[in-house]
């Protein structure tokens, strides 16, 4: 099965909102609740963001942000600080035959 | 504080087989609950999930990986490891164990972890 697909890139200047989406199918995202997000720096593991769909682990700032319409996930970064610069991966269940399913990526940039 | 680390050779010959080990420090992997989860990364790339094992020994592949995959677990050494046979330079990639901590009952029956990875280890590059 295909990865969900997220925008290549997205940028947005410190103290401005960004919304970075991820589509998938009736069979992943639209199917399930389960949809989590991970912000990776550079060299870096990747971090749980958000679970849940929209529900923040702790120590994650409340700046972060989660929601679900259909089969389309969306993660919005109000606030945004220089160190929200890096990449950005939704992640989804997708079924007892697929397992879990991530998204291509997405890399923002804090101008 | 729960810890992860990988460990294994970092180049491994075309056809052979590519083996990790990541070993896990505070907390128990024979307990209920959370799934001992590998995922890579190739480079430049986005990330792949390969499978995951749970306490009692169930096991779920990635089903592109699944005839070259097998993920086994040693409580005692506190370890879960990955074997992956075959290898080509796709196979290529950073590789990271992760502990998925969500477990719930699919659709299906199926008692499932969907993909909420806390923590990762620092991951390591495998090169074919």
């Amino acid at each position: 099965q295909s990865a969900l697909t997220q925008p290549r890139s997205v940028s947005g200047s410190p103290g401005q909102s960004v919304t970075i989406s991820c589509t998938g199918t009736s069979s992943d995202v639209g199917g399930y609740k389960y949809v989590s997000w991970y912000q990776q720096h550079p060299g870096k593991a990747p971090k749980l963001t958000i679970y849940d769909v929209s529900k923040r682990p702790s120590g994650v700032p409340d700046r972060f942000s989660g929601s679900k319409s259909g089969n389309t996930a969306s993660l919005t970064i109000s606030g945004l600080q220089a160190e929200d610069e890096g990449d950005y991966y939704c992640c989804s269940y997708a079924g007892s035959y697929t397992g879990v399913l991530f998204g291509g990526g997405t890399k923002l940039t804090v101008l | 504080q729960v810890q992860l680390q990988e460990s294994g050779p970092g180049l491994v010959k075309t056809s052979q087989t590519l083996s990790l080990t990541c070993t896990v420090s505070g907390a128990s992997i024979g307990r209920a609950g959370y799934y001992w989860s590998w995922i890579r990364q190739h480079p430049g790339k986005g990330l792949e999930w390969i499978g995951y094992i749970y306490y009692n020994g169930d096991t779920f592949y990635n089903p592109s990986l699944k005839s070259r995959v097998t993920i086994s677990s040693d409580t005692s050494k506190k370890q879960f490891s990955l074997k992956l046979n075959s290898v080509t330079a796709a196979d290529t990639a950073v590789y990271y164990c992760a502990r998925d901590t969500s477990n719930y009952y699919d659709p299906s029956g199926h008692l499932r972890g969907m993909g909420w990875f806390d923590p990762w280890g620092q991951g390591t590059l495998v090169s074919v």
